[in-house]
């Protein structure tokens, strides 16, 4: 599986936008693009993926470049809840692939009032 | 609530000793993962199971095993337990077998004396 590439810790204040970046320079055609999160004392959770074209949904926003080669998972306003380990991971979606995730170290996000 | 439950929450016992932890997927979810975070390792996979089958296997020790029973519910046994086997069990399940997003459980803390 392709490598991921995060900033091992990032900075926020509380109600304000937070970009999450994610390098994937090996990315290949069938790979989506994962984000998970966890908050401490708590399991991973799901936050968004996609392919070739930014995604929204009520978590979070992805942008995807053009190349495939980054994307940012985007906050529209953090709050004090959203301070947990980002995750940027590659999942290939073909039938003969496994489906489990590989997790680097992630991105610690602090969340400030 | 990501509605996949594990059991127990917390499990202490000796080295040397067998337990089984348990995971009931998200209803009408096929597939099951389990995953090991310590805090050396981070999260790593450790084996999935689809439908009943055993699908892709990570870096599991020969002294774990794991199955998914009929009703789809999982349980991974650890046996001869050793101090290093001390961390958090997760599961996850999905609908397929790859790709898509995985929904993931509490936790089992597993403590080893």
């Amino acid at each position: 599986d392709a490598k991921t590439t995060q900033p091992n810790s990032m900075e926020s204040n509380e109600e304000e936008p937070v970009h999450l970046p994610c390098n994937h320079s090996t990315i290949s055609g069938t790979d989506y693009i994962h984000w998970y999160r966890q908050l401490p004392s708590q399991g991973p959770e799901y936050v968004i993926h996609g392919l070739t074209s930014n995604v929204n949904n009520r978590m979070a926003s992805l942008a995807i470049a053009e190349d495939r080669k980054s994307s940012t998972l985007i906050l529209h306003r953090a709050t004090l809840r959203d301070a947990a380990v980002y995750y940027c991971i590659l999942n290939r979606a073909s039938g003969g692939s496994q489906g489990n995730l590989i997790f680097g170290k992630g991105t610690k996000l602090s969340v400030k009032p | 609530d990501s509605g996949v439950t594990q059991t127990p929450k917390h499990l202490i016992t000796a080295t040397g000793q067998r337990v089984t932890l348990r995971c009931s997927p998200r209803s009408g979810d096929l597939s099951v993962y389990w995953y090991q975070q310590s805090l050396d390792q981070g999260l790593q996979f450790l084996i999935q199971y689809y439908n009943g089958e055993e699908r892709a296997k990570g870096n599991i020790l020969e002294r774990f095993s794991a199955q998914q029973f009929p009703d789809l519910h999982s349980e991974l046994n650890l046996s001869s337990l050793e101090l290093g086997d001390s961390a958090l069990y997760f599961c996850a399940s999905s609908v397929l077998g790859f790709g898509g997003e995985q929904y993931f459980g509490p936790g089992t803390r597993l403590t080893v004396t």
